[in-house]
């Protein structure tokens, strides 16, 4: 199946540093990327929608400005976490949708995620 | 290689039971998930299992042996609300998500 890779796995960063993750998906072409988050026991939180060329849709509640998406290709994109905060430390999981192998359910692949702490 | 095996599709009546098996090959474990999703949604979380035997939450159960790298998912009184894809998903040692490719139910009336 359809493959999705993320880097870094883990983050240890200071507060009020930036952090980059990137998203990839390695044998096929996505045109939507969705960045979600997840606490501890809790349900995947859908942050944002990425589309190729265009800017992401965020979810209510998820501030544009400290989560920058940039997805400039169509495989890869990226999440930078602005001027981390203790309370921005999560699972960050992308996931990728391949439009060929999608049948009328929505195909969607996910990533690793990488685990943040900011300290 | 880390692989995460499960059916692609099952189908199953309204008020039955039915189990989705899940088997694993990873380098090291550090617990399995389950979770729910619904067509154009995100996952939600279902269960999460670390040490061997079986955790009940309402109509769902999951059962999990490390030495046999398997789990399964049980569904009680099937709802029709129930048909969606579920997803297992196993922490490796590094602590990275390995995702099943998820195995999309249908509950027939």
């Amino acid at each position: 199946g359809a493959v999705v890779s993320q880097h870094p796995s883990w983050v240890i960063c200071k507060s009020g540093t930036s952090v980059k993750i990137e998203c990839r998906s390695l044998d096929f072409q996505a045109t939507t990327m969705f960045w979600y988050r997840q606490f501890p026991k809790q349900s995947l939180m859908l942050m944002a929608t990425s589309n190729e060329g265009s800017k992401a849709t965020y979810e209510q509640g998820v501030e544009k400005d400290k989560f920058l998406i940039n997805h400039a290709s169509l495989t890869l994109s990226t999440l930078t976490v602005t001027s981390a905060h203790p309370e921005d430390s999560s699972f960050y999981i992308c996931s990728a949708k391949d439009p060929v192998s999608g049948s009328q359910q929505e195909t969607q692949y996910f990533g690793p995620g990488t685990r943040l702490l900011v300290l | 290689g880390q692989n995460i095996d499960q059916p692609t599709e099952m189908t199953a009546t309204e008020g039955a039971i039915v189990q989705i098996n899940c088997t694993y090959q990873t380098s090291g474990f550090n617990g399995l998930f389950w979770y729910q999703q619904h067509a154009g949604e995100a996952p939600t979380f279902l269960s999460y299992n670390v040490l061997d035997g079986l955790e009940e939450k309402g109509r769902f159960s999951s059962f999990l042996s490390r030495s046999k790298g398997y789990s399964y998912l049980l569904l009680k009184e099937l709802q029709m609300k129930d048909s969606a894809s579920y997803l297992c998903a196993v922490m490796d040692s590094n602590y990275q998500l390995i995702w099943g490719a998820g195995t999309k139910l249908i509950i027939k009336p």
